[in-house]
């Protein structure tokens, strides 16, 4: 079946640091699914952060940019100079296209950053 | 105001009895779902729904029942409870099916003794 593995956390970084969580993907169904990543922030619920369903395209939000890359199967979350209110579980997911709604997530990577 | 109500956020139940997890989207969504995170593990995908109907079903249990009495409400029943049912509950919906861009509720946390 399908697969989602990224960074296993948690990760800490200090404010303005920059910031990277891998995401690789193995999709059996389908060549090219949907990638999305989604955020918990703390009390919240689960809130899509940004998609991307083209390979080679790259999606942006709040800072933060995925690069859907079919060669290697990644789709790694960045942001330049996280802040503090950027501290949050982050999940990679997959969606495989075959018209199912199902959504493949990864464990989710919690990330906290330091004033 | 929250767009999708899950009831309630906690649930403590005992084995071998029956509870029914409540669900309503108020996002005008036509499809609606229910994933499940146990401890330690990743959102897993149970069910989907489109206009109240069944379109996909990845639980091996006949005992996770979804049930749909209006197209923004999908229960989930859950008959005969294990320890091994002790997880989180989320409920999502998006404007069709076929979309991937999905919202999701807080969740119901159920505990079985």
């Amino acid at each position: 079946g399908d697969s989602v593995t990224q960074t296993e956390g948690p990760v800490t970084v200090s404010e303005s640091e920059s910031l990277i969580i891998n995401c690789t993907y193995s999709a059996t169904s389908i060549a090219y699914p949907n990638l999305f990543w989604y955020v918990r922030y703390p009390g919240e619920g689960l809130q899509l952060l940004l998609k991307v369903i083209t390979a080679g395209q790259k999606g942006s939000s709040r800072g933060f940019e995925a690069t859907y890359n079919k060669e290697t199967t990644s789709f790694h979350l960045q942001k330049a100079s996280v802040q503090e209110s950027d501290s949050a579980v982050y999940y990679c997911a997959l969606g495989d296209n075959t018209n199912t709604g199902k959504l493949t997530f990864g464990d989710g990577t919690v990330l906290t950053v330091k004033p | 105001d929250p767009k999708i109500i899950q009831k309630p956020k906690y649930l403590v139940a005992v084995t071998g009895s029956e509870k029914i997890l409540i669900c309503e989207q108020y996002l005008g969504h036509n499809a609606m779902y229910w994933y499940r995170q146990s401890a330690k593990k990743p959102l897993e995908f149970m069910f989907s729904y489109s206009y109240q109907k069944l379109m996909d079903n990845q639980t091996a249990s006949s005992r996770f029942q979804p049930q749909s009495s209006k197209k923004n409400h999908l229960d989930l029943q859950i008959t005969a409870l294990k320890p091994d049912d002790s997880a989180t509950y989320f409920c999502a919906s998006s404007q069709e099916w076929t979309e991937y861009e999905q919202y999701f509720g807080p969740g119901t946390r159920l505990t079985v003794l």
